[in-house]
């Protein structure tokens, strides 16, 4: 199964962009790659995902390197309501179905 | 829609007991997936079910069992509770379970056995 490398924690300034970077070197050509996440003790928010295109929503910005290899969320302004465990992930192609494989996550403070 | 449900929302059992836990999923969806999160595993998946049967499993022993009604409903069972099986236990659902689908938690179960 593919693993994700992101870093623990990161800080960012209200109202400046939020780069959130991870790196999936061994992702398989079929994986997607999500992001999630976690506000303190609640269930992880779904944020965006994509296959080899950057993608946009409402949310957030995924731009996702051409080899595949690393991807990086944006939030183009934080917000204090953006503190949060930020989860990259690899999400594995099983059985007709999916699971998700969860790393450790990047720990975002956004400062006033 | 409303939102992926799960009851109870906390939970404070003894070793040795059992606990079942309910996932509700969100309307039309059909695949539920568990996972349990504590401290120092992170979030791991437990298994899937699509349309009453279960599709994908992960690591854990067979006292960690499942099953999913013909609402789509969903229930956990844990027997024979260890000290260690005291987690957040989280569910999600997705509209078809393809490959492509969107997982949506719900807000969790925190167990708690003493």
């Amino acid at each position: 199964d593919a693993k994700t490398t992101q870093p623990t924690s990161m800080d960012c300034a209200e109202g400046r962009a939020a780069n959130l970077p991870c790196n999936h070197s061994t992702i398989s050509g079929n994986e997607y790659v999500y992001w999630y996440r976690q506000i303190h003790s609640q269930g992880p928010q779904y944020i965006i995902h994509g296959l080899k295109n950057n993608e946009t929503n409402e949310m957030a910005s995924l731009i996702i390197t051409e080899d595949r290899k690393s991807s990086t969320l944006i939030l183009p302004h934080a917000t204090l309501r953006d503190t949060a465990v930020y989860y990259c992930i690899v999400r594995v192609i099983y059985n007709q179905g999916g699971k998700l494989i969860f790393g450790q996550g990047t720990e975002l403070s956004v400062k006033p | 829609k409303a939102g992926v449900t799960q009851t109870p929302r906390y939970l404070i059992k003894t070793r040795g007991q059992q606990v079942t836990l309910s996932c509700s999923p969100i309307s039309g969806h059909r695949s539920v997936s568990w996972y349990q999160q504590t401290p120092g595993q992170g979030l791991q998946f437990l298994f899937e079910y699509f349309s009453e049967t279960q599709r994908n499993k992960g690591n854990f022993p067979g006292r960690f069992s499942g099953r999913q009604f013909s609402n789509s409903r969903s229930e956990m069972n844990v027997s024979t509770l260890e000290l260690g099986d005291s987690a957040l236990y989280l569910c999600a659902s997705s509209p078809g379970g393809g490959t492509t689908d969107t997982q949506y938690f719900g807000p969790g179960t925190r167990l708690t056995v003493l």
